[in-house]
């Protein structure tokens, strides 16, 4: 079984400029979760989405990220326009189940660097 | 904000010793997962335990859970250092898995 992909896996900013990241969690998957990973700190949800509707963005940052789930498949998530502090690992992670507290799947992340 | 907080935050033993990792969190939960970090890659599930569970084992590892002190504890015997990574622990609630801050561990030959 293919696992949740993501791309890139490395990208470099400067700063006020636009990114974007993909993600294509594992087949049949109804939840996908975007985190953010500053470095030396655990992971912090960003957004969850079932199928393509929202379920919790609360810690999203709406003035500057925007995520879509289109078709409820593969995911985009955008930051628009990047600030220093953005510099982080961004994970995307699937589930199959509805409920977000059971395993979580997890993608090997996007390094972002704003310089 | 990180609802789990690993103690200590690095651990550094030698190969075939135990590793001994400890995570307490704040509210009810209905789970807690421990996860292991590579590095430079994404998360891998390790073992999940529910709230009216007080050990799990799997492989080398065992978990306990302490719901009344809010506290857990990853046990890795036998280390290898292939165990080498970050490993946090995550408290599962209702609407959403919060990870902690982490324990870097080293195993050295």
């Amino acid at each position: 079984e293919a696992g949740v992909a993501q791309s890139p896996r490395y990208k470099i900013i400067e700063k006020r400029q636009s990114v974007a990241f993909w993600c294509n969690p594992i087949s049949g998957h109804a939840t996908l979760y975007w985190y953010q990973q500053i470095l030396g700190q655990g992971p912090k949800l960003l957004i969850q989405f079932q199928n393509n509707g929202v379920v919790d963005d609360s810690q999203l940052p709406k003035d500057r990220f925007s995520a879509e789930r289109l078709k409820g498949v593969d995911s985009t998530l955008k930051i628009q326009p990047a600030k220093l502090e953005d510099s982080a690992v961004y994970l995307c992670a699937s589930s199959p189940q509805r409920v977000s507290y059971n395993e979580q799947f997890f993608g090997p992340g996007t390094r972002l660097t704003v310089l | 904000s990180q609802q789990g907080e690993e103690d200590p935050q690095a651990l550094s033993i030698q190969e075939g010793e135990n590793a001994t990792m400890n995570c307490s969190y704040k509210t009810s939960i209905n789970n807690l997962q421990w996860y292991r970090q590579n590095s430079g890659r994404g998360l891998v599930h390790l073992i999940l335990i529910r709230s009216n569970e007080r050990e799990k084992h799997s492989g080398r590892l065992r978990v306990t859970l302490d719901t009344s002190k809010k506290s857990s504890s990853l046990l890795i015997t036998a280390s290898r250092a292939a165990d080498t990574a970050s490993y946090f622990c995550a408290t599962g609630t209702a609407s959403k898995l919060t990870f902690g801050t982490g324990t870097r561990l080293q195993v050295t030959l």
